[in-house]
Order: C-alpha cells, then sequence, then structure tokens
C-alpha cells in the first residue's frame, strides 16, 4: 500500500541546534517533493521545493535532501529558534494525478530555549 | 492580494443537518484544492478544481460530500446529513495551476466543523 511517514512523535531539540525531520514514503514515485510549515489554527505554509534529480535544496536556514533511491526526504533547520516551533508537513507531488500533493501527518517540532 | 479566506471560521451543527463551507480562492488561480484535517492528522485530499476541467472528486468520503466551483473562483464544499465523524478542520487552497511540479498551494485558515 502507498504511504507517507513522518516523524509521529515530537521533535524537541535545544535552541541553537539543527533540527532534522524525517519524511519516508512507499509506493510511490513522486518527481517533486514539497515541504510545508503549519502553526496552529492556521492552514499550512509552503516552504521548499525538491526536484526528484536535485539531491539538495537550500533557503536560509532551512535545508531539504531528496533520495529517491531511499525514498527518503530529509528536512534541516539549522541555528534554531524558539519562533521554529510548528508541525512540519512533507507532501508528494503527483503530476500523474495532475500535481496532486499528498500529505504527510507532519512531525512537531519545538524548540527550547 | 489578498489571500485565501474561508468562511465561516467555526461552524457547530446537529447530526443530520446539512452545511456549506466557503473558499474564495486567490484571484487568478486556476487551480482550488479541499482537505480535511482532523485533530493530530495529516491533510486528508477531498477535491481539486483545475480551469474547466472535470474535477477530481477521488478523495471524497462518502456521496453525502459534493463541492462546486462557481465561475473559476469560488467554491462551496457541502455536507449533508452530517455525522459525528465530520467534525474536522476543512482547509482549502489554491495554486497558479503552473504546469510541471512546481505548483505550490496556498492554504486557507480552515473552518472549523464540530457536529454535535
Amino acid at each position: 500500500s502507498q504511504k507517507i511517514e513522518q516523524n509521529s512523535e515530537a521533535l524537541n531539540i535545544q535552541e541553537g541546534k539543527t533540527a532534522t525531520l524525517t519524511c519516508n514514503y512507499t509506493n510511490y514515485s513522486p518527481a517533486y517533493l514539497q515541504w510545508y510549515r503549519q502553526d496552529p489554527g492556521r492552514g499550512p505554509v509552503f516552504l521548499l521545493l525538491i526536484r526528484e534529480n536535485e539531491k539538495e535544496k537550500r533557503k536560509e536556514r532551512l535545508k531539504v535532501t531528496f533520495d529517491t533511491t531511499l525514498k527518503q526526504s530529509l528536512f534541516h533547520i539549522t541555528a534554531s529558534q524558539p519562533a521554529d516551533s510548528a508541525t512540519y508537513l512533507c507532501a508528494l507531488v503527483l503530476m500523474e494525478y495532475g500535481n496532486k500533493l499528498v500529505f504527510g501527518a507532519g512531525t512537531i517540532l519545538r524548540v527550547k530555549s | 492580494g489578498a489571500g485565501v479566506s474561508q468562511s465561516p471560521s467555526n461552524k457547530v451543527t446537529e447530526k443530520g443537518k446539512d452545511v456549506e463551507l466557503r473558499c474564495d480562492p486567490i484571484s487568478g488561480h486556476t487551480a482550488l484544492y479541499w482537505y480535511r484535517q482532523s485533530l493530530g492528522q495529516g491533510l486528508e485530499f477531498l477535491i481539486y478544481f483545475q480551469g474547466n476541467s472535470a474535477p477530481d472528486k477521488s478523495g471524497l468520503p462518502s456521496d453525502r460530500f459534493s463541492a462546486e466551483r462557481t465561475g473559476g473562483s469560488v467554491s462551496t464544499l457541502t455536507i449533508q446529513r452530517t455525522q459525528q465523524e465530520d467534525s474536522a478542520v476543512y482547509l482549502c487552497a489554491s495554486s497558479p495551476g503552473l504546469a510541471g511540479g512546481g505548483d505550490t498551494q496556498y492554504f486557507g485558515p480552515g473552518t472549523r466543523l464540530t457536529v454535535l
């Protein structure tokens, strides 16, 4: 069956450290993968997109990797801050279905000062 | 311009009643999506509109759920004969409808539906 799995437990880290969130998928072949941030009571906000032929993508303190062999994406936040505390969702882009997004359940990140 | 807006922000209804949820997408966005998010869960795809194409209704959980998009803009999600398991946050998103996988979605704040 098709699955997208993100860390089910919350990730608690100390301010200044690097947070690493994992997204694993099975029985999908996405050409693209996106990461979103969701704060309580709000809709998700787009952060980064990475293509299947890109190994790594960076944006300020954010870095995303995409390994289509392992079927895994890693999302890193360097020099983390309490304001980075939120739920982070990965989403696979299924172009064969008109760019439909399939979301993981998300990982809660808590950065403590 | 303004982002995606949804109304109402909260809706409490009794089991068996019908509800309508509204989404105003970003002007010019050709694609519109509805998702459902239960507490602590990921986003569950419901329906997808793209331009004048037939909508992708593959995510609608039952025939009690339907959606329309009038004039390629505003969309209404209707749930008939609501059940308690319909309680969730209903999120709407729109996107420019770009070809390829680089089309990113812009989400509204959601409507929290509570069925008593």
